[in-house]
């Protein structure tokens, strides 16, 4: 295993279409997170799964933003109609949870801009 | 809703020096984890803690969680040039699992 891997790395799009993003994690997972990173902040999160329930999903993210784990295992991120506010680097993560937090595994993440 | 709050944002130290970054929330929490990311690479973790008033050494890290779980510290001993990055704590509300938060990070730059 090679650890979590994100597709595509980079990703520039014009304002107003839409871009989806795909999140391979570490196969014995069963928790995948999105987090979205822009310079000088920490990691945004935007939602999680736990196998393929979408458990959480933050109260600030747009309607725009859609995901979906099917089967539980990858995972893609949708962006619809994307704004230039939404450039930023995409993060993936994904951990073992068994009754305790463990730690986050990241993945090298997608950079989008958005022209 | 849960924030966890980092101070400073930006230390610069001589090699050699001490360097010291406090994560602070306003709720109890679960556990904290601290992760580092270097310029242009991705979050790593580097430890958790659980218990109240915890302390964890890692050779020249040192990670203390407060008595009362809302606050914690990370402590660089003599720092290097290999310690230049970003560091981030990051806390879950309770062990149930909701999501992992992460503080904003101190930056760190050393100079030798």
């Amino acid at each position: 295993d090679t650890g979590v891997s994100q597709d595509p790395r980079h990703k520039i799009t014009k304002r107003g279409q839409n871009v989806t993003f795909r999140c391979d994690p570490i196969s014995e997972h069963n928790r995948l997170y999105w987090y979205r990173q822009t310079l000088g902040q920490g990691p945004e999160f935007l939602t999680y799964f736990q196998n393929e329930a979408q458990l959480e999903k933050s109260r600030l993210l747009s309607d725009r933003f859609s995901a979906e784990r099917p089967k539980g295992s990858f995972s893609t991120l949708e962006i619809q109609r994307t704004e230039q506010g939404d450039s930023a680097m995409y993060l993936c993560a994904s951990s073992l949870f068994s009754g305790l937090n463990t730690e986050a595994f990241f993945g090298q993440g997608t950079r989008l801009t958005v022209v | 809703g849960q924030q966890v709050m980092q101070i400073p944002q930006y230390q610069h130290v001589q090699e050699g020096e001490d360097f010291t970054t406090y994560c602070n929330s306003s709720t109890t929490l679960s556990n904290i984890q601290w992760y580092k990311q270097r310029p242009g690479g991705h979050p790593v973790f580097l430890i958790q803690l659980v218990k109240s008033g915890e302390v964890k050494k890692q050779k020249r890290l040192t990670f203390q969680f407060g008595e009362a779980k809302k606050n914690s510290s990370l402590h660089i001993t003599a720092t290097q040039t290999t310690d230049v990055g970003t560091y981030f704590c990051a806390a879950a509300r309770n062990q149930a699992g909701t999501a992992l938060i992460f503080g904003k990070g101190t930056t760190l730059s050393v100079s030798s």
